[in-house]
């Protein structure tokens, strides 16, 4: 059963549009989220990430929004660039659980059409 | 500064032969962890280790060895190898409170 789930495997969006990548959780207990990006034939990269403390962490083009009454966040894009075509991957863990182990989603293969 | 190192890049097994994949971090990470990643399925977390002498199983750890005898190096060993263990293997190393950082990636076939 996963914990973690991206439900959209591909998200196709033009450039300079939004692009809105979402990820739902089960687990109560995960209170630090995190958004990764993948390119072909490399390791995931770490974006963004947001505390359960908060519902929003910006960080230039990239926004994470967190909703926790519905376990839910979402990765917003704006405006999206060619250079963004990746697969992205949402991950989760317990604050000051050993070893910072992350729970991720199944990825979202995003494509920025020039 | 080169961070995560993990090789070979890429490996052919044939069912039954054994290897180590070898990953060497040069952070000073106390956590480091392996993950398979799998169509799909994300990435699933294997063994993990919160620092040297220190290993712990993860989500997916049957068919895998690991050892953590220094900071630096957490090589993953598969015993035995099966067609069901073909994947890309991720090693990553953290500092509590951090996300990680993943090597590039080792792109296993078990044929």
């Amino acid at each position: 059963d996963q914990q973690v789930k991206q439900n959209s495997p591909s998200l196709s969006v033009q450039e300079g549009r939004i692009s809105i990548l979402n990820c739902d959780y089960t687990n109560s207990m995960f209170d630090y989220f995190l958004w990764y990006k993948k390119y072909p034939a490399e390791g995931p990269t770490f974006l963004i990430s947001i505390s359960s403390i908060k519902d929003k962490n910006e960080d230039g083009r990239f926004t994470v929004f967190l909703n926790k009454s519905a376990k839910h966040l979402s990765l917003h894009i704006v405006p999206s660039q060619p250079g963004d075509s990746a697969v992205y991957f949402c991950a989760a863990s317990v604050s000051g659980a050993a070893g910072n182990k992350l729970t991720f989603g199944g990825g979202t293969r995003v494509l920025v059409k020039p | 500064n080169a961070g995560v190192t993990q090789t070979p890049k890429f490996q052919v097994l044939k069912t039954g032969q054994s290897m180590t994949l070898q990953c060497a971090q040069d952070m000073n990470h106390e956590y480091m962890s392996w993950y398979r990643q799998d169509p799909g399925m994300g990435l699933r977390l294997i063994h993990y280790s919160v620092g040297a002498g220190i290993t712990d199983q993860g989500e997916v750890p049957n068919g895998y060895n690991v050892s953590r005898s220094t900071t630096e190096d957490f090589p993953l060993r598969l015993l035995s190898a099966a067609p069901s263990q073909t994947s890309v293997y991720f090693c990553a190393s953290s500092s509590p409170n951090y996300g990680y950082t993943f090597g590039s990636g080792t792109r296993l076939t078990v044929v």
